[in-house]
Order: C-alpha cells, then structure tokens, then sequence
C-alpha cells in the first residue's frame, strides 16, 4: 500500500513551453500533496504544499504564477511549470499524505520523480 | 531554526560494517523524525521513523538513536550492504504531519 506515481518519469521541452506533472495516490486518499525540487546531489527543497479542493501554500521565493499546481481530486495533483526555461530544469517529486492516518504517523509517501530538461 | 543539520556529506563503509549518520536540529516543536533512502533517479522512501518519547527504535539492520536532551539523533546501518549504497536523508517535522524540514543528505558507499 502507499503507492504514490508521477507522469511522466521524464520530459524534454523546449524554452518558452508549459509541462505538466502528475502526482496521484494509487491506493489510498489524500487530503495534501507536496511538491519538492530537487537538484543534483542535493536535498530536496519544498515548493509547496496543496491541500483538495483548496489553493496551494507555496514556500517563499516560489513563483506562483510560473509554478501552478492543482489539487482537483483527493487522489490527483498536478504541477504546471509554464514558460519553461533552462534553469527550471531539475528532478520534481511529489509526495502525498494518508488521510486516513491508519498508515504511518502523518507519513508523507513520495513519488518516483520526474525529470525535467528544458531545451 | 527550522533547519537539520546532517553529517556527513558522504561516507564510504565496508561490507559488513556500521554506517553511521548523524543529525541536529533546534526547533523543539519537531515531533517526528524520519529517515529516507534515495537511489539515484528514483524519490525518497522511508526507512525509519521516531517520535521523541522514545531513545530508540530498530528495525531490522536500521536503528534510530535519539537524545532529546541534546537534540541529535542518528541513523545506524548495522552488517551494511553494498545494495545500502544510496543517499541518506533525515526529517523532521511537527504536530500534524506538515511540512518536512530535510537534512542536506549522505551519500553512503558500501564497499565489498
């Protein structure tokens, strides 16, 4: 149980271009998701946090407006990087917590990543 | 004073041997402390977790120490394998499952 998956595991896209990841809990609901970035040989750093139904928290210094993420379903969140240029390139992953909490204490169960590569 | 302080940066431990990797933290409001194991191109999965009421806590070769008092707990990998090889991170996180304050992660190399 706790599955979490991520489409695309990668993606290649030109400058100037939106992407879209999916985040979805396979096997059970939950009532947040996180999205993370994460460069090379580093930990990863939280982008924000999106709970259903609701608007997303981004973390300070996110752009909102360049990161958009939506949390339609207790089972789906999706990341739209719009306008995509070289420097957003980097591996996302999402991670989604158990609403039910019959699972680990509040644990947050992560996705494989995906990695972006803008042209 | 939200961060966690993780060491070391890489560690390079012989098969059979004990990892050991250690982190610090200062917000006393953190009341969840998990660990994770990254390979490379994949995303974290938990390997352990401890909550503060307790010194420690084990399962299987991976053993958490934790000392309230001086705010540091650690990750132990006992007999390692060369399939341990990964990145390490710690966590932390308070009442409610919020956000996770990660360390800044150990590459471990277990060596035949």
């Amino acid at each position: 149980g706790a599955v979490v998956s991520q489409h695309p595991s990668w993606v290649i896209c030109k400058s100037g271009t939106s992407v879209k990841i999916e985040c979805r809990s396979l096997d059970f609901q939950a009532t947040t998701m996180f999205w993370y970035r994460q460069f090379p040989k580093q930990s990863l750093m939280l982008m924000a946090t999106s709970n259903e139904g609701s608007k997303a928290t981004y973390e300070q210094g996110v752009e909102k407006d360049k990161f958009l993420i939506n949390h339609a379903s207790l089972t789906l969140s999706t990341l739209t990087v719009t306008s995509a240029h070289p420097e957003d390139s980097s591996f996302y992953i999402c991670s989604a917590r158990d609403r039910s909490g019959r699972l680990y204490y509040n644990e947050q169960f992560f996705g494989p990543g995906t990695r972006l590569t803008v042209l | 004073q939200q961060q966690v302080k993780q060491s070391p940066q890489s560690l390079i431990v012989q098969k059979g041997g004990i990892s050991i990797i250690n982190c610090a933290y200062e917000n006393t409001a953190f009341d969840y402390f998990p660990w994770y194991q990254q390979f490379p191109g994949k995303g974290p999965a938990l390997l352990i977790a401890i909550r503060p009421d307790v010194s420690e806590k084990k399962e299987g070769r991976f053993t958490i120490s934790f000392n309230k008092s001086a705010k540091q707990f650690s990750l132990h990998i006992m007999d390692s394998q060369p399939g341990d090889s990964a990145t390490y991170f710690c966590a932390a996180t308070t009442g409610g499952g919020n956000k996770l304050t990660f360390g800044t992660g150990t590459q471990l190399k277990v060596e035949l």
